[in-house]
């Protein structure tokens, strides 16, 4: 059982450059979570889903799109990177609504 | 504004000493949760609270809910060196939906 998992860990992109992060959880959850962590700021939320293929926007969706790809799998894609974007990215899950989050364990994107 | 706010945001504690966190926040919600991020780690559930005057203790560390107040308090009692790490709390927004909200964090440092 490996919970949440994240790939890349690290990334260095160029401005302009595309990426997707990819996050994948094996422990049945409905809902997945993407959000970002920049120092004195904790966590904000960017986009979320609530079940298998639904997705919402968070506090900072701009500059990011989703892919619910199935339960499992929920990805998050930055069309065309900017410094600004610059920030350690967390991935979680719950099972259901009131439950707490299980976070994967982050990606750290630099963006030059 | 939606908003969760934590004081202190740092503090240094001598071991064996007692001290309390603080989380405030300004939306109506019966749910908070308490989260531990070790630096460069991922985030680690500590306590779900899901009822007004709830109360949860796991080891040196209570945690507790006042939903008509809107505060939640984490009490540490005999701080040892193994408890530094940053502590945060997170509210869902409100009830049928699935954002939650993250304070900043505080970060705890316990000097031998």
């Amino acid at each position: 059982n490996a919970g949440v998992t994240q790939t890349p860990k690290f990334q260095v992109l160029k401005t302009g450059q595309s990426m997707t992060l990819q996050c994948a959880q094996d422990m049945n959850h409905n809902s997945m979570y993407w959000y970002r962590q920049d120092p004195g700021m904790g966590l904000r939320l960017i986009y979320y889903s609530a079940s298998e293929g639904t997705t919402d926007k968070g506090e900072v969706p701009n500059g990011y799109n989703v892919s619910r790809l199935n339960k499992r799998e929920f990805s998050l894609r930055l069309e065309s990177a900017a410094p600004s974007q610059t920030s350690v990215y967390f991935c979680a899950s719950t099972r259901t609504l009131y439950n707490e989050q299980f976070f994967g364990p982050g990606t750290r994107l630099t963006v030059l | 504004e939606l908003k969760v706010e934590q004081n202190p945001l740092f503090l240094s504690m001598q071991e064996g000493k007692n001290y309390t966190i603080y989380c405030n926040y300004s939306t109506t919600s019966d749910r908070l949760y308490w989260y531990r991020q070790d630096p460069g780690k991922s985030l680690e559930s500590l306590f779900v609270l899901l009822s007004n005057g709830a109360v949860k203790q796991e080891g040196r560390l209570m945690a507790s809910l006042d939903t008509k107040a809107r505060l939640s308090t984490l009490h540490i009692t005999a701080a040892v060196h193994d408890l530094s790490a940053t502590y945060f709390c997170a509210v869902d927004i409100a009830s049928g939906t699935y954002k939650y909200i993250f304070g900043t964090g505080t970060r705890l440092k316990v000097l031998a």
